[in-house]
């Protein structure tokens, strides 16, 4: 079964501290998104990756980074965690070259910054 | 510009009632790509159906159908005889053929609450 795996459900962290949410896929996809969910906003395209060591910045950057050094591996950086960071996060993967191919997404990870 | 409304942020029904959830869409070009999610309480978001904007043909899938009209630019899903473990959030979203690496635009979400 094709899988996007995100290592972490639930996390609590400080206000500064560094946090690394990690995505994982099977699939060989090219094209790596991370999006944030909030109530009321629907997905929010933070960046995301079109090939290895290749990002873009999407809707909603700031304050965040991303690292992809492995085709199945796409990584978010909060590098100083604020309060306004806590939400769930999506990561999602999906082949590169047309509009009509269909995201997979991982099970998101929730995130509390106190 | 390109935009997706769902302007249903809540919906609640009783068990085996239909129910319709709206999606608008706005786009320049003509060719592009509509989607439907759905998001159970578990959060893994669920590839439902894909519509491309040649293709008006309405589509059924067990109690599920969907309705694409371009003259209103609408794409509408409905259930029939809800049941519980419909209950999620379900997303249109959009994604044009010329835009660059295919982006979608997600509408903001419809919550469906199936009560037993």
């Amino acid at each position: 079964d094709v899988k996007v795996t995100q290592s972490s459900r639930y996390l609590v962290k400080r206000t500064g501290e560094k946090v690394f949410l990690e995505c994982v896929q099977d699939m060989d996809h090219e094209n790596m998104f991370w999006y944030r969910q909030d109530p009321g906003l629907g997905l929010r395209l933070i960046y995301f990756s079109y090939d290895v060591k290749m990002k873009e910045k999407g809707d909603i950057p700031e304050g965040y980074s991303v690292s992809r050094e492995k085709k199945e591996r796409f990584s978010l950086i909060l590098e100083s965690a604020s309060t306004n960071q806590t939400s769930m996060y999506l990561c999602a993967s999906k082949m590169q070259g047309s509009g009509a191919n269909v995201l997979t997404f991982g099970a998101g990870s929730r995130l509390t910054v106190l | 510009a390109q935009k997706v409304t769902q302007a249903q942020t809540e919906i609640s029904v009783v068990e085996k009632e239909d129910v319709t959830l709206d999606c608008v869409y706005e786009t320049r070009d003509t060719t592009y790509y509509l989607f439907w999610y759905k998001q159970p309480p578990s959060g893994e978001l669920v590839f439902l159906i894909r519509r491309n904007s040649f293709d008006e043909q309405n589509e059924i899938s067990g109690r599920y159908s969907w309705n694409f009209q371009k003259s209103t630019s609408s794409f509408n899903f409905t259930i029939t005889a809800s049941q519980v473990v419909d209950s999620a959030v379900y997303f249109c979203a959009l994604s044009e053929a010329y835009n660059s690496n295919y982006q979608l635009i997600w509408g903001a979400g419809t919550k469906l609450i199936i009560k037993p």
